[in-house]
Order: structure tokens, then C-alpha cells, then sequence
């Protein structure tokens, strides 16, 4: 089973609108925690936001937000305000088990790749 | 915020070659690094995890005597395709985490696009 679940391959929206990017998760972990990357077409990896399982409030950085809904195991992902420098893949990813010889593993989503049109 | 570096970004090389690549921590010490690959237009697929001054660990399907994974201090990890063919083109992307139980985060690098002729 998919522990990581996008369903949106791509998404469109105008720009300085706001978007919704789905994730779903699945692990039987008490302590997890959920990230989401966004890569721009030149590939490198941006970290956007982070949100653990014990967390009880939505993360907020800045334009982000993650809709997290804990008992639905759904971590959206939302964007205000959308900028053309916003076009690109979105990858939600989540962190489980138990810190073991320093390491925790990350699984990530297939991705979203979202169009911001002028 | 942490900066992880990649040498190099991109590679081509011929078939039977081997190719190193570098992941540098460059401004904290990475207690895991971690090694991925990204086929176009899918997602990251973890290859393995290193710890530093141990053996790495790899993930179901990955095959150790080819991907060679050296994780010899705090601030560099190596990753060498051996024997590198066609189907090994890929992007290579590597992170690193800093330690502590309470830090979450993983860095990650440019990434490196190995093109194997």
C-alpha cells in the first residue's frame, strides 16, 4: 500500500488565487511527522513546511499552510495568494518510525506539479 | 538555513564507467545522509541512508555492490555508480539531517544528472 497518496498529477490556478495541493497518508506510527517539498524545474529540493503528528496546530509558514487533519490522515497543502514562481512540482512526504542509529526514513509522494497561469 | 552541496550537477560518461558523486554538508555537521533517485517525472525513491563512520543501509532492491555509499565524516557522503549502464541515468539527489531527536528537517542538495551513454 501507498503510504504516500497525491491524487492530483497537476493543478492550475490563476495567479494571487489560492490553491489546495491533497496528500493522504498511511502508517500505524503514533509519532510521524509531514513535509512538503516544492522542485522547481531545475530539480534541487526546497523544504516548505513541516507538521508532526502531535503538533496540535496547522503549520503556517508564510504563504503556506498545511491542512492537517489527523483522524482523516489528509495533509493538504495550501498555497495563498499564488505567484508565477510558484510553478512546480510539490511533493508531500512523511517521516516515520523510530529514531534508530540516528535516522529516520522519509517517504515521498509522486507528486503535483502545479501551473500558476497570469 | 543549511546548505548542502552536490558534485557533480550533471555527468555523462560511457557505459562500464564508474562515477563519484559528492554530497557536502557545508555549513553544519550531518549526523545521516541520505541518498535518493529521481527517474523523470516520478518521485524521490530513497536508495539508502549513511551514517557517518558506519555502513549504509539500503532500501529493498538497491544493489550495494553497485551503488557504493561512503559516509567517511560529518561533512561528506560519496555515492559511486560502478560499472555505471544506460538504465542507472538518473537524477541523484542527496540530503542531510541534522542531528537531535526534536529536528526534523532533512537538506537537500542541487541534485546531480548522470547520463550514462
Amino acid at each position: 500500500a501507498q503510504k504516500i497518496t497525491q491524487t492530483q498529477p497537476g493543478m492550475f490556478v490563476q495567479e494571487k488565487e489560492a490553491v489546495t495541493l491533497d496528500c493522504t497518508y498511511d502508517t500505524s506510527d503514533q509519532s510521524y511527522g509531514l513535509f512538503w517539498y516544492k522542485q522547481p524545474s531545475s530539480g534541487e529540493m526546497i523544504f516548505l513546511i513541516y507538521q508532526g503528528s502531535y503538533d496540535e496546530q496547522n503549520a503556517t509558514e508564510g504563504r503556506y499552510s498545511l491542512n492537517f487533519q489527523k483522524a482523516r490522515k489528509s495533509a493538504n497543502l495550501v498555497i495563498s495568494a499564488s505567484q508565477l514562481g510558484d510553478s512546480a512540482m510539490y511533493f508531500c512526504a512523511m517521516r516515520e518510525g523510530r529514531e534508530s542509529g540516528g535516522y529516520q526514513k522519509v517517504t515521498f509522494g509522486i507528486g503535483t506539479k502545479l501551473q500558476v497561469i497570469p | 538555513g543549511a546548505v548542502v552541496s552536490q558534485h557533480p550537477s550533471w555527468v555523462i560518461c560511457k557505459s562500464g564507467t564508474s562515477v563519484k558523486i559528492e554530497c557536502r554538508s557545508l555549513d553544519f555537521q550531518a549526523t545521516t545522509m541520505f541518498w535518493y533517485r529521481q527517474f523523470p517525472k516520478q518521485s524521490l525513491m530513497l536508495m539508502a541512508t549513511s551514517n557517518e563512520g558506519s555502513k549504509a543501509t539500503y532500501e529493498q532492491g538497491v544493489e550495494k555492490d553497485k551503488f557504493l555509499i561512503n559516509h567517511a565524516s560529518l561533512t561528506l557522503s560519496t555515492l559511486t555508480v560502478t560499472s555505471a549502464h544506460p538504465e542507472d541515468s538518473s537524477f541523484y539527489i542527496c540530503s542531510a539531517r541534522v542531528g537531535g531527536l526534536d529536528y526534523n528537517e532533512q537538506f537537500f542538495g542541487p541534485g546531480t544528472r548522470l547520463t550514462v551513454l
